[in-house]
């Protein structure tokens, strides 16, 4: 089935530890987004790529980096990951020459302890 | 910024309407709508362009005045299946490289 698989679904860390959440695409779709989503604050982009070779940051961008190295994998890493990044992190991709859309992934559930 | 989303929360009885409104203090270029199920991950409802043009689904419509940076969310004749959080993403750039969301707006339709 076409979209978005983000891996691990659950992950609890300790503080300190780096993590690396997977987000892999098989749409095509040229611009892939990270967002993390807590209760009250809504959707917060994290860091975006409009197309492989290029990121960019976000709203939140602090304490996290990413890559795209081709077009259909956008990992996220926390280096030293701290308790305020516990979350529900989102993948998200769209075809800028279409509607823009956003496709998004299932979620990863991140508790830093 | 985040656009401002209203009301925060509201609760209908199922043939309800309702209204969900989305401010911003920047231009924008479009304004999306997606609508969350709990432990769900977002699905795209619609999106709207500057022009003004209002755009339906099924009982749901919404509308874009770009002068006013607003956006309105339209339920007519809510359902249970409505329930859910709404979220509107705007952005500025053409293209729509930087969607940015508000902080949502539950709906709970009680039969």
């Amino acid at each position: 089935i076409a979209g978005i698989t983000q891996a691990p679904t659950s992950q609890i860390l300790a503080a300190g530890r780096r993590m690396t959440l997977r987000c892999t695409q098989d749409m095509r779709h040229n611009a892939m987004y990270w967002y993390r989503q807590d209760l009250g604050l809504g959707l917060r982009l994290i860091h975006y790529s409009n197309t492989a070779g290029t990121t960019g940051k976000g709203e939140v961008p602090d304490g996290y980096s990413v890559s795209r190295a081709n077009t259909d994998d956008f990992p996220l890493t926390l280096a030293s990951a701290v308790p305020s990044q516990t979350s529900v992190y989102f993948c998200a991709s769209s075809d800028s020459r279409g509607t823009g859309e956003l496709f998004f992934g299932e979620g990863s559930r991140l508790t830093v302890l | 910024q985040q656009p401002v989303q209203s009301p925060q929360a509201v609760i209908l009885r199922e043939g309800e309407d309702a209204v969900i409104n989305c401010s911003s203090s920047k231009a924008l270029y479009s304004v999306h709508w997606y609508r969350q199920k709990h432990g769900e991950a977002p699905v795209f409802l619609m999106i709207l362009l500057k022009g003004g043009e209002q755009k339906g689904h099924e009982k749901i419509s919404a509308s874009f005045n770009e002068k006013k940076q607003q956006s309105s969310l339209y339920l007519t004749a809510s359902q249970l299946s409505y329930s859910g959080t709404y979220f509107c993403g705007t952005e500025k750039n053409t293209g729509g490289f930087k969607t940015i969301f508000g902080a949502g707006t539950r709906l709970f339709v009680k039969a």
